[in-house]
């Protein structure tokens, strides 16, 4: 089975510009969540999508929004971009119910110049 | 505020050694608690995980021991190997509103095995 996918796996944004960031989650699940991980630290929380609605939201500023698809893939959007946007984002997904296991992908690394 | 703290920032042991990472967290209402590997260019892979529970759980090399009282626990790497090098992150988890959970992680330790 295909695991968590991201795409692009690269990406070079200007200050001011917007990007999209996709996420396809392992087949049968239908949770969805994103993280931003600053080189040095641990990946923050930003957004958790289930069943296409938001479940649950991290400390950032609303220029990060996000959605799920009914396939359950998923987009980040970030607006207006920063100098501090800079980070590996990361998509996890995992079933629903107990198994709390989440599976992440191998991130889209995005440099703000 | 970080809720979840955790030591060493890096670590170097020889190869057999055994390497241990300790992470302490603040919000009593965590019910899960993973620990992560991530290699460079990489995302996080789950190594283990404990529930609150339990007191200690062994997989292969990997142990997490953990204090519910002291709310802290630790990931011990018996048998250190060259190829166990990579950056570990402890976890935790909190029941959110919906049926899913959201991670609250560690910043990280470095660990570096040398042959």
């Amino acid at each position: 089975d295909a695991g968590v996918t991201q795409s692009p796996t690269h990406l070079i944004k200007t200050r001011g510009q917007h990007v999209t960031l996709r996420c396809s989650p392992i087949s049968g699940h239908k949770s969805v969540s994103w993280y931003q991980q600053v080189l040095g630290q641990g990946p923050q929380f930003i957004f958790q999508y289930y069943e296409k609605e938001e479940r649950g939201r991290g400390n950032f500023p609303d220029r990060f929004s996000a959605r799920q698809f009914p396939n359950y893939s998923s987009e980040l959007n970030v607006n207006a971009l920063l100098l501090g946007d800079s980070a590996l984002y990361l998509c996890a997904s995992s079933r629903q119910g107990m198994n709390t296991e989440a599976f992440f992908g191998q991130g889209t690394r995005l440099t703000v110049v | 505020q970080q809720q979840v703290k955790q030591s060493p920032q890096s670590l170097i042991v020889q190869k057999g050694g055994i390497s241990i990472i300790n992470c302490a967290y603040e919000n009593t209402a965590f019910d899960y608690f993973p620990w992560y590997q991530q290699f460079p260019g990489k995302g996080p892979a789950l190594l283990i995980a404990i529930r609150p529970d339990v007191s200690e759980k062994k997989e292969g090399r990997f142990t997490i021991s953990f204090n519910k009282s002291a709310k802290q626990f630790s990931l011990h790497i018996m048998d250190s190997q060259p190829g166990d090098s990579a950056t570990y992150f402890c976890a935790a988890t909190l029941i959110s509103s919906g049926s899913a959970r959201q991670l609250t992680f560690g910043s990280g330790t470095q660990l570096t095995v040398l042959p």
